[in-house]
């Protein structure tokens, strides 16, 4: 069974970059037709997709986080990244990483247990 | 962008009883070439990640008690609980990955136990 664990600093000072990695476990982030996701939620908030990526490289973002999102896969090491540069007091939330259902469709299967990042200096 | 409308924003349910959550897209989410709805429903309990449970609109995941039901077409949907039990109290956010360019997520709504 497949699982996914973020990680990366708690606490980023505005204007900087937020960079969060999330690892595969259980299975290879190569294998199947599935796209790796990236969702957030500020505390008490709803649910806002990010984008996503394909272990070939291609990514489709949010436009409205598109100047500033970054995501890549590292099939090496089955993980996949996000990097999200000048952030704001709005970027707090917590950062999900998910795996959709591949050719079953892009509703998403499997989520990570979240990490919170703080904006704040 | 596809926004999505959810309604009640919150309920309360007795134990036993049945609770209606109701999904709205601005445009159809119907994709005519393989007649499927583009909406999965998920469940998020305090302090979890939200959970898969019905996908296609009404395609139950594996492992979703069958109390947990979705229907609707287009651009209006629906998620029911029969039979409500104390383990589902939660949000419940519907979402449509009709556009790939912009997957969105319904605002969410509470369920709690009368």
């Amino acid at each position: 069974q497949v699982q996914l664990q973020e990680s990366g600093p708690g606490l980023v000072k505005p204007s900087q970059t937020l960079s969060l990695t999330c690892t595969v476990s259980g299975g290879s982030i190569s294998s199947g037709y599935y796209y790796w996701n990236w969702i957030r939620q500020p505390v008490g908030e709803a649910l806002e997709w990010i984008g996503r990526v394909h272990t070939s490289g291609s990514t489709d973002y949010n436009p409205s986080l598109k100047s500033r999102v970054t995501i890549s896969v590292d099939t090496s090491k089955n993980q996949f990244s996000l990097k999200l540069s000048s952030v704001t007091a709005a970027d707090t939330a917590v950062y999900y990483c998910a795996k959709d259902k591949g050719y079953g469709g892009r509703a998403l299967e499997i989520w990570g247990q979240g990490t919170l990042v703080t904006v704040s200096s | 962008d596809i926004v999505m409308t959810q309604s009640p924003d919150s309920l309360a349910v007795s134990l036993g009883e049945r609770a209606t959550i109701n999904c709205k897209s601005n445009q159809s989410i119907l994709y005519s070439s393989n007649n499927k709805n583009y909406l999965a429903w998920y469940q998020q309990k305090p302090g979890q990640p939200p959970k898969l449970l019905i996908y296609w609109a009404s395609t139950r995941e594996s492992g979703v008690p069958d109390r947990f039901s979705g229907s609707g077409s287009g651009t209006d949907f629906t998620l029911t609980i029969s039979n409500l039990q104390a383990e589902d109290v939660a949000v419940y956010y519907c979402q449509q990955y009709y556009s790939t360019l912009l997957f969105t997520f319904g605002p969410g709504t509470r369920v709690d136990i009368k």
